[in-house]
């Protein structure tokens, strides 16, 4: 299994500004993605975080909006740039390992944008 | 591309009765296929999920789910509801070849006594 650990767990933040949500894994794995949850929502794949490279975004998502770092395999970040309270969400970070059967999910960073 | 349908947004229970929460899935490969739950203010937890093999699968609560390929159904049922039951239920559907799961809408269970 895996531990992930993601901070901060939650922010108030005001418009115009941005946050960088970090998200550590106790062991090297393959995949990690970003996910939202908009308020009395479902959850949404931002993007998969590549190590080594740019991150794959979804439709409606876009790098400068949600810029993506993944420097290692047990490290990523994800920034929400120029945030509006159409931002506030939990942003959750999701890790595969050993096969699309083992997927795993932090504790989520709930965002509110005033 | 995968995806899943959950049929019936809200879903309300009396204490004791059989609790039953739909899930249909689209997919041009195998699926694995899942199922979690979110009380209020917390995260996801993972109910239960089909990967291989058996069928009929269980889970944590007194759960289980059935993958019917010729259906393409993936149900979540449970026979007797409990008042701690009532939470909002995910079911979510990845392959092999990706990590990445796709959710569908949620079905918010209400459960009276």
């Amino acid at each position: 299994s895996a531990v992930i650990s993601q901070k901060p767990s939650r922010d108030i933040c005001q418009r115009g500004t941005s946050l960088t949500i970090q998200c550590q894994v106790d062991s090297q794995v393959t995949m990690m993605f970003w996910y939202r949850q908009q308020p009395g929502q479902s959850l949404t794949l931002i993007a998969t975080a590549n190590q080594g490279s740019e991150a794959t975004y979804e439709s409606g998502f876009v790098i400068d909006k949600f810029p993506i770092s993944r420097p290692n395999l047990t490290f990523s970040t994800l920034t929400v740039s120029n945030m509006s309270p159409e931002d506030s969400s939990i942003y959750l970070c999701s890790v595969g390992m050993g096969g699309g059967e083992k997927l795993f999910f932090g504790s989520g960073t709930q965002l509110s944008v005033l | 591309a995968q995806s899943v349908t959950q049929l019936g947004s809200h879903v309300s229970v009396s204490e004791g009765a059989l609790v039953l929460l739909r899930c249909n899935y689209s997919s041009s490969v195998p699926p694995y296929l899942f199922w979690y739950v979110q009380y209020p203010n917390q995260g996801l937890q993972l109910l239960l999920k089909y990967t291989t093999g058996a069928t009929l699968v269980k889970g944590i609560n007194g759960f289980e789910a059935e993958f019917k390929k010729s259906e393409t159904s993936f149900h979540l049922t449970k026979p007797s509801a409990h008042m701690s039951d009532a939470a909002e239920y995910f079911c979510a559907v990845t392959t092999n070849s990706g990590y990445a799961l796709n959710f569908g809408k949620g079905t918010s269970l209400l459960v009276t006594p």
